[in-house]
């Protein structure tokens, strides 16, 4: 069974950093591509960054301007997220979602983590 | 930047039949994704390259895109089937949802 499991959410302050991390089972992590989506609450779903299964390619939303950095552990089957200068705007729910292929570009996203909410406030 | 539109609200009567659109620039020279998100519940996938159904949904969930129109279609709709939709595709190196479609099973 197909386990993603996301951790690392939490209060930060405008213009802290925080790492949110993918813990990823049922699955051969090194062989698909994986992506973070984030859900800002009672807003629609919102694409963050893409990475290819061998972490070589990275795909970024064009507000993500170097602040924030999608990266991945193929010996730790986990998936990071790095992020920098958060603004107020960046409160969401996290999702990490696994890709239907290798590559991190053109594909669906099959399977979703349960989420962590990030919360920039002072 | 690449825009995907879907009317914000849906209503259906169990066992009718519910179409979902999503509309953007020649769509149907893309693949389009749909996902389901029941409330308070993490997204699903529906349906993948226009058409497709993963292993073990429902055959009443469909899917078909031309043109500039993508639809997901619904027969035979459950009250387990009210939850947001959202439809996605990849412009060149970018995933793009659409703003999502709150179905109503009336």
């Amino acid at each position: 069974e197909v386990q993603l499991l996301e951790s690392g959410g939490g209060l930060v302050q405008p213009g802290g950093s925080l790492r949110l991390s993918c813990a990823a089972s049922g699955f051969t992590f090194s062989g698909y591509a994986m992506t973070w989506v984030r859900q800002a609450p009672g807003k629609g779903l919102e694409w963050v960054s893409s990475i290819s299964s061998s972490g070589e390619k990275t795909y970024d939303a064009d507000f993500v301007k170097g602040r924030i950095t999608i990266s991945r552990d193929n010996s730790k089957n986990t998936l990071y997220l790095q992020m920098n200068s958060l603004r107020v705007e960046d409160t969401a729910v996290y999702y990490c979602a696994k890709d239907q292929h290798s590559s991190g570009r053109g594909s669906a996203f099959d399977y979703w983590g349960q989420g962590t909410l990030l919360t920039v406030s002072s | 930047s690449y825009e995907l539109t879907q009317p914000p609200s849906v209503s259906v009567s169990p066992g009718q039949t519910a179409s979902i659109t999503c509309f953007g620039d020649e769509l149907g020279d893309k693949y389009a994704f749909w996902y389901q998100q029941r409330p308070g519940q993490s997204p699903v996938l529906v349906i993948y390259q226009d058409n497709k159904r993963p292993s073990g949904l429902p055959e009443r969930f469909s899917g078909s895109n031309s043109g500039n129109t993508a639809t997901l279609t619904i027969s035979g709709t459950q009250a387990m089937d009210e939850a947001d939709y959202y439809c996605q595709a990849w412009d060149s190196r970018n995933v793009v949802f659409g703003g999502g479609t709150k179905l109503t099973v009336l």
